[in-house]
Formats: C-alpha cells, sequence, structure tokens
C-alpha cells in the first residue's frame, strides 16, 4: 500500500540555520503531495502542498519540490527562526476521496 | 476560513465508561475523519466518513465506532474506554476532490484512568 517516510527527529537547529527535513513516498499513480505542521498544543495545519511532479509548494519561507523520479518532497527553508518549532508531517494523497497518509512527523526545535 | 471544532480540549474519563468526542465543521464538507496521535506513531486513521450515514474503517478501528447523523457532525464513540485510548484525538474534514487539503480541529486529549 501507499506509505510516507520522513526523517525522524528530534532536529535541534540554532535560529537562522538552514532546514532540511526528508520524505520520500511509495504510492501507485500520481498522488498529491503535503506538509503538514503541527504547533504546540494545537492540531494539524497545511503548510504547503504540490500536486503533481515537478511542483514546487512553498509558504513561510518554506518550499519542497515534488520530485517523481526519487519519490520525494523535502522540505526546506534557508533560515529558521524560533517561532517555526513544531511537528512537521509529510503526507500523500492519492485519489478521489481516500484518506490522507502520514509520515510519523519530525520535531523540530530551534534555539535562539 | 474552515472552522472544526471539537466538543473539549481535555477530557479525563474512567476506564469502562462510554465517552462520546464530537467534531463539528462549517464548511459542508462531504468527508470527515477521526485519528488518534501517539508519540512515535505519528496519525493513525481510526474512521473516516464519505457522506451522511456513511463511514468507513480505518486502520485501527478495534474498540471504536463513529456516528455521522448529519453533514456537519461526526462523533467518535468509545464504548467501553481503556486506558490503552488514553490518546490525542483529531477529527479532520475535506472537500470532494482529490487533491484537497484537510482541515483540522485542535484535537482532544483523553486520558483514561
Amino acid at each position: 500500500g501507499d506509505s510516507v517516510t520522513q526523517m525522524e527527529g528530534p532536529v535541534t537547529l540554532s535560529e537562522e540555520a538552514f532546514l532540511t527535513i526528508n520524505c520520500t513516498y511509495t504510492a501507485t499513480g500520481y498522488p498529491s503531495l503535503f506538509w503538514y505542521v503541527q504547533y504546540p498544543g494545537e492540531g494539524l495545519q497545511l503548510l504547503l502542498k504540490a500536486t503533481k511532479a515537478d511542483d514546487k509548494g512553498s509558504n513561510k519561507g518554506f518550499e519542497a519540490t515534488y520530485r517523481k523520479e526519487t519519490t520525494s518532497f523535502h522540505l526546506e527553508k534557508g533560515s529558521v527562526q524560533v517561532s517555526d518549532s513544531a511537528v512537521y508531517f509529510c503526507a500523500l494523497l492519492n485519489s478521489g476521496n481516500t484518506p490522507l497518509v502520514f509520515g510519523k512527523g519530525t520535531r523540530l526545535s530551534v534555539i535562539a | 476560513d474552515v472552522k472544526v471544532t471539537q466538543s473539549s480540549r481535555y477530557l479525563v474519563k474512567r476506564t469502562g465508561e462510554k465517552v462520546f468526542l464530537e467534531c463539528v465543521q462549517d464548511m459542508d464538507h462531504e468527508n470527515m475523519f477521526w485519528y488518534r496521535q501517539d508519540p512515535g506513531l505519528g496519525l493513525r486513521l481510526i474512521y473516516f466518513s464519505y457522506d451522511v450515514k456513511m463511514k468507513e474503517k480505518g486502520d485501527i478501528p478495534e474498540g471504536y465506532s463513529v456516528s455521522r447523523e448529519k453533514k456537519e457532525r461526526f462523533s467518535l464513540i468509545l464504548e467501553s474506554a481503556s486506558t490503552n485510548q488514553t490518546s490525542m484525538y483529531l477529527c479532520a474534514t475535506a472537500g470532494g476532490t482529490g487533491t484537497d487539503t484537510q482541515y483540522f480541529g485542535p484535537g482532544t486529549r483523553l486520558t483514561v484512568l
């Protein structure tokens, strides 16, 4: 079945450091890919998404490019802030009204 | 903006009690989902629903049931709560197309003593 694998955390970075969180997927067909973020004490919210190969999703300085050849959707940010501390989930949606398939999440802590 | 509300942020129940978790959305979305979130396990899908009175089992339906009598409301029921059901429960909704985003509620942290 479909699956998402993302790097295990926790990841601890200093403010203004470069961030990469790796995400790879296994799926039949042409899934849509998502990054969700969960801030402390809150539910998940969509950070960015891409619906086809070579699309780049971006939001709040975060970017991810849908790479079909490597089945990857790595999350990047050039300069993280303390306020980016959260848990990040990679997810895919394969077709129609099927549920999202989530990775296990990566906790990011940014220290000043 | 989509609004997804859950009936409680924190809930404490005793083993054997029947527990109802309510989720309400205001966007006329067809699809609704219940997940539980546990450290190291990520999000696991319990049940989902494509439409009123319809339900589908997710990955971990054992010990749970659901009810969807109205489009905007999706209830998760723990028939007889057990300590291993202590968890964060998240409700989500989505519209009807294949690329639609899921929108999440704030979660209910349930503790079963």
